[in-house]
């Protein structure tokens, strides 16, 4: 299984919502990221974990809250979002932090988020 | 700071022509060189990952270069297909960084016409 998963694929909220977005692996990697992608960019690190700690935070604002339960799983926590949050969200995972010149990143499918 | 640049940033071909999608990078001190593909609205898939210590890396179509002492990084598509239609990033990582430290160019829209 080299799959990384997202849940949902789509999501629309209000900037007075709460909602999650969900990331899972059974790759047995270690380290998880979320990133950022605007249309027509490149995508932006936001947050990386590894062995379940938070490892990497790219100055993100607070109403992004990532949590890691377990190895497998990555949550990003959204609160109060700004319409110009509105983005391609994706999780990816790999063996470790640079353990090797030869690891890759495995990417999901992404969420679509839009704030209205 | 490292910074990616990729050329052009659209390309339009017929099918079956051989081509060549340019990356350079400004900061020699690379651990790796790694080529993705991503299909609208869809993540990111990764194609190649070329060592700083090597020179090429080869998956059926595809071949990917790395010349670090002038900062570039090239990807050839062999006889193009129109399933070969997508965006092509390609991401540096420095040497002494984390993994996480993917630094992005802004990549390539690759068309390939039937």
């Amino acid at each position: 299984d080299t799959e990384v998963t997202q849940t949902p694929k789509h999501l629309v909220m209000g900037m007075t919502n709460k909602k999650s977005l969900k990331c899972e692996q059974h790759m047995g990697h270690r380290a998880m990221y979320w990133y950022k992608q605007k249309a027509k960019k490149p995508p932006e690190l936001m947050f990386v974990y590894s062995y379940e700690k938070l490892s990497i935070n790219e100055s993100v604002p607070s109403r992004f809250s990532p949590e890691c339960p377990n190895s497998s799983l990555l949550n990003l926590h959204l609160h109060a979002l700004q319409p110009e949050d509105s983005a391609l969200y994706l999780c990816a995972s790999s063996w470790g932090l640079a353990a090797s010149n030869q690891e890759t990143q495995y990417f999901g499918p992404g969420t679509r988020l839009l704030v209205l | 700071k490292q910074e990616v640049t990729q050329i052009p940033a659209a390309l339009s071909v017929p099918e079956g022509e051989n081509l060549v999608l340019n990356c350079s990078f400004t900061d020699s001190a690379i651990y790796n060189l790694q080529w993705f593909r991503q299909d609208p609205g869809k993540g990111l898939t990764s194609l190649l990952l070329i060592q700083s210590s090597q020179r090429e890396q080869t998956s059926g179509r595809l071949n990917a270069s790395l010349d670090k002492s002038s900062g570039r990084s090239t990807l050839y598509i062999a006889a193009s297909q129109p399933g070969d239609s997508a965006t092509y990033l390609c991401a540096a990582t420095n040497y002494g960084g984390s993994q996480g430290n993917l630094i992005f160019g802004k990549g390539t829209k690759l068309s390939v016409k039937p």
